[in-house]
């Protein structure tokens, strides 16, 4: 098990373009969270999914962000009409069932957007 | 989920115990503490949950005030990989974290 992967690992694009990140989680994780953290601040919760049901969403998420996790296993992050308050790491986490205790986190995918 | 509280930054000397600070004075019968932290460039890394007993495990001590307000996170014998942002949070099992501003240790040699 080589934990939770995320790719790209860095990501530059210029204001209006749109990105997406993937996340793969721990094999036979069924919750898959992500979370955004700007620089010197921690983690903020964007959404999480139970398998492919994705359950709830930060006010944080605004309508130019969506997530997917079409088979319960790997999941999207998609950003249209990128901004320059987009600008930081994209963490994805997972973890066993809705009782477990710990997530586990990936690498993040640091976002920059000119 | 309840708020935390915690020193902004600390030092500890490598070798000695670091013991880090958490408030959660509004924490609810049903919630957990929590500690994560995050070295440099890094994920956040799960190191320990308690719900009213005292915990330990192979990384660190979580020590739970009996009023449940407050706690303590110990590294008995800090190293300079311990320098991380460490994070304290109250939520129960299974929910999204809320991560506050977290204090940085700083561990010198």
């Amino acid at each position: 098990d080589t934990g939770v992967s995320q790719n790209p690992r860095h990501k530059i694009t210029k204001r209006g373009q749109n990105v997406t990140f993937r996340c793969d989680p721990i094999s036979e994780h069924n919750r898959l969270y992500w979370y955004r953290q700007t620089l010197g601040q921690g983690p903020e919760f964007l959404t999480y999914f139970q398998n492919e049901a994705q359950l709830e969403k930060s006010r944080l998420l605004s309508d130019r962000f969506s997530a997917e996790r079409p088979k319960g296993s790997f999941s999207t992050l998609e950003i249209q009409r990128t901004e320059q308050g987009d600008s930081a790491m994209y963490l994805c986490a997972s973890s066993l069932d809705k009782s477990s205790y710990e997530q586990y986190f990936g690498p993040g995918t640091r976002l920059t957007v000119t | 989920d309840a708020k935390t509280t915690q020193p902004t930054s600390m030092d500890c000397a490598e070798g000695r115990a670091a013991n880090l600070p958490c408030n959660h004075s509004t924490i609810s019968g049903n919630e957990y503490v929590y500690w994560y932290r995050q070295i440099h460039s890094q994920g956040p890394q799960y190191i320990i949950h308690g719900l009213k007993n005292n915990e330990t495990n192979e990384m660190a001590s979580l020590i739970i005030t009996e009023d449940r307000k407050s706690s303590t996170l110990i590294l008995p014998h800090a190293t300079l990989r311990d320098t991380a942002v460490y994070y304290c949070i109250v939520t129960n099992a299974g929910n999204m974290l809320t991560f506050g501003g977290g204090t940085r240790l700083m561990v010198k040699p």
